[in-house]
């Protein structure tokens, strides 16, 4: 069963910090993983998706890294600012050749960050 | 701005009423989900329809009932319902259960059992 951490679960930086978040995957045979963020009480932006063949995707200031074998993603967010504020949830799909997981995720339990002014 | 809209985006209903929550979205995606997702925890996979069809049904209650009338729209009927079933429901979609492309999710319906 495929089981999704991710570290830290709270993270307070000042603004203009690079910083790093940790997500990691027991089982590698995945076909994709997805970044979200999640404001409160809303739902969940779609922030990168890296497929299983790719090392790493980049959106603006965010670049997400994948290393499948290893299980392990990061997401890279440079020069913070206090509107990153949020709940950022990995989510990995896994592989499915027949194609009746359709798209199954399973989330990781998120880390909340925090970037004050 | 989101483009899975769902309403209602509060709702609260005593547990012997039926409500029913909606989820449009007109990107031509013919996968849908719902999710629940109780405070400070992930979101859990309720049920999947892919055009059309309910494809999984995660060993949801009965009084949880989904409908898919069409490819841009997704019901959940609720009926009977109790206090631990308040949580925040997500709608979300894909282009097909199959392939990369990712998971779009609507603002959701936030639903307080009394």
């Amino acid at each position: 069963k495929q089981e999704v951490t991710q570290i830290p679960a709270a993270l307070s930086v000042p603004e203009g910090e690079n910083l790093v978040l940790n997500c990691s995957f027991t089982d590698s045979a995945i076909y994709n993983l997805q970044w979200f963020r999640q404001d409160p009480g809303k739902g969940l932006t779609s922030l990168l998706l890296i497929q299983s063949s790719q090392r790493e995707q980049t959106s603006g200031r965010l670049n997400a890294s994948l290393d499948k074998s290893s299980g392990r993603s990061t997401l890279y967010i440079a020069a913070s600012q206090p509107g990153d504020s949020a709940t950022y949830l990995c989510a990995v799909r896994r592989e499915d050749a027949g194609g009746t997981s359709y798209g199954k995720l399973t989330f990781g339990q998120g880390t909340i960050l925090t970037v004050h002014p | 701005d989101t483009e899975v809209t769902q309403t209602p985006k509060h709702l609260v209903m005593g547990m012997t009423n039926k409500k029913s929550l909606k989820c449009e979205q007109h990107m031509g995606h013919r996968a849908m989900y719902w999710y629940k997702q109780k405070a400070k925890k992930p979101p859990e996979l309720m049920f999947v329809y892919s055009y059309e069809k309910l494809s999984i049904n995660e060993s949801v209650p009965s009084r949880f009932s989904p409908e898919c009338p069409n490819s841009s729209l997704l019901n959940l009927h609720l009926h009977a319902l109790q206090p631990e079933d308040s949580a925040l429901y997500l709608c979300a979609s894909r282009l097909t259960g199959t392939g990369n492309s990712p998971l779009h999710f609507g603002n959701g319906t936030r639903l307080t059992v009394t």
